[in-house]
């Protein structure tokens, strides 16, 4: 049952500190997404890469955020460093694989809490 | 800018009945559609997808609509069970010019009492 993992599913971190969240995407998938989503905004796209090339980072804060995938089996977001404003969940997704090109599948996110 | 906008937050409906999600669109770029559904503490799972040459596409109980002239989509499910309570988001895509991105709507929190 392929999937899309993410670590830490919880992160609870105070002002100032530097933030990372890990993605696995599933294997075969040539693109990542990272969202965020929150109350007032609903599903935003972070960043977008296609065979591990980032394509569209626009969405997010340049000053504070970083995308990156080191390898085809990882992809990292950071945050450094953290406001309160961070505070939401964030997913990612991959997609591109076989049968439903236009899919992406979600991972379960990772809560971020920033005091 | 919104470009999907889903403008009702939250629908109730009773088990049995149907449940109609509304979602409009404003960039006619746009040549395919999905659905996907979420539940607390997890990721969005995909539903269905319409593609812009159909007008109807269906999947057992949920079938979605699509009127490109009014740049509208919905999402019917019939009948509705307790278990379709979920956050709904639409989402929309281009299939040309070389990008995967989709662009959500805000979602919809579908209660379907029992």
């Amino acid at each position: 049952d392929a999937r899309v993992t993410q670590t830490p599913r919880h992160k609870v971190t105070e002002m100032g500190q530097e933030v990372t969240m890990r993605c696995q995407p599933i294997l075969g998938h040539n693109t990542v997404f990272w969202y965020r989503q929150t109350m007032m905004q609903g599903l935003e796209l972070l960043a977008y890469f296609r065979n591990r090339a980032p394509l569209d980072d626009s969405g997010m804060p340049k000053d504070r955020f970083s995308a990156e995938m080191p390898d085809a089996t990882l992809a990292t977001l950071k945050i450094q460093p953290s406001e309160p404003r961070d505070s939401a969940v964030y997913f990612c997704a991959s997609g591109g694989g076989g049968y439903r090109t236009d899919t992406q599948y979600f991972g379960p996110g990772t809560r971020l809490t920033v005091l | 800018d919104q470009q999907v906008k889903q403008n009702s937050p939250s629908l109730s409906v009773q088990e049995g009945r149907i449940s109609i999600l509304n979602c409009d669109y404003t960039n006619s770029m746009f040549d395919y559609f999905l659905w996907y559904k979420k539940y607390p503490a997890e990721g969005p799972t995909f539903l269905i997808s319409i593609s812009s040459i159909k007008d109807k596409n269906e999947d057992g109980r949920f079938t979605v609509f699509l009127n490109k002239s009014a740049k509208h989509l919905s999402l019917h499910i019939v009948p509705s069970q307790p278990g379709d309570s979920a956050v709904y988001f639409c989402a929309a895509g281009r299939s040309q010019g070389g990008s995967e991105k989709l662009v959500f709507g805000k979602g919809m929190k579908l209660t379907v009492n029992p």
